[in-house]
């Protein structure tokens, strides 16, 4: 599976839009790009996923650029309830999600 | 909305004793997903199964760790001799070829 880079932390103030960067500049042709985050003490909770084209749905934005070697996650109004550790995945179809480390979202008041 | 069940929720052992962690996937997904995360060393996979065999074992400590799923509905992971570096929240997730994978709400082992 392709490597992801993300910042570790970022911050974000309640009611503006939180992008979160990943970059995947490794990624294969038929790998997806997979966003998850976990807010404290529970288990992961899936996002939103895409291949090449924008995705989007009733949490989040995708937004993967045209060489697919990055994207950003869009959250459009982040709330408290959206403080969490996000995590950018490459992978292919089938295959089991790798978790790196990373970017841990504060939104604040 | 269909969930991944974990049983239990804590478990506190002693070591040498043996723990069984158990998961109820979501009914109808073919793959179950064993994870362990710590402090130190994140969420990591340990081992996954597509329609009851296993898949990739290769993260899982394969002296004390076993793995099985018994039937459709049920996910073992078992340590025997548990040990205090055990200490961890163990997730289970369930999905299919093709899609997202849902997670439990995980175990969380303390062994003294």
């Amino acid at each position: 599976d392709a490597k992801t880079t993300q910042p570790p932390s970022m911050d974000c103030a309640e009611g503006r839009a939180a992008n979160l960067p990943c970059n995947h500049s490794t990624i294969s042709g038929n790998e997806y790009v997979y966003w998850y985050r976990q807010i404290h003490s529970q288990g992961p909770q899936y996002i939103i996923h895409g291949l090449k084209n924008n995705e989007t749905n009733e949490m989040a934005s995708l937004i993967i650029t045209e060489d697919r070697k990055s994207s950003t996650l869009i959250l459009p109004h982040a709330t408290l309830r959206d403080t969490a550790v996000y995590y950018c995945i490459v992978k292919g179809s089938g295959y089991a999600l790798n978790f790196g480390k990373g970017t841990s979202l504060l939104v604040t008041p | 909305d269909a969930r991944v069940t974990q049983t239990p929720r804590h478990k506190v052992t002693e070591m040498g004793q043996e723990v069984t962690m158990r998961c109820q996937p979501i009914l109808g997904h073919n793959t179950v997903f064993w994870y362990r995360q710590t402090m130190m060393q994140g969420l990591e996979l340990l081992a996954y199964f597509r329609n009851r065999a296993p898949l990739d074992d290769s993260g899982m400590p394969k002296d004390r760790f076993s793995a099985e799923m018994p039937d459709a509905t049920l996910a073992t992971l078992k340590i025997q001799p548990s040990e205090p570096r055990d200490s961890a929240v163990y997730f289970c997730a369930s999905g299919l070829v093709a899609s997202p994978s849902t997670f439990g709400s995980g175990t969380r082992l303390t062994v003294v």
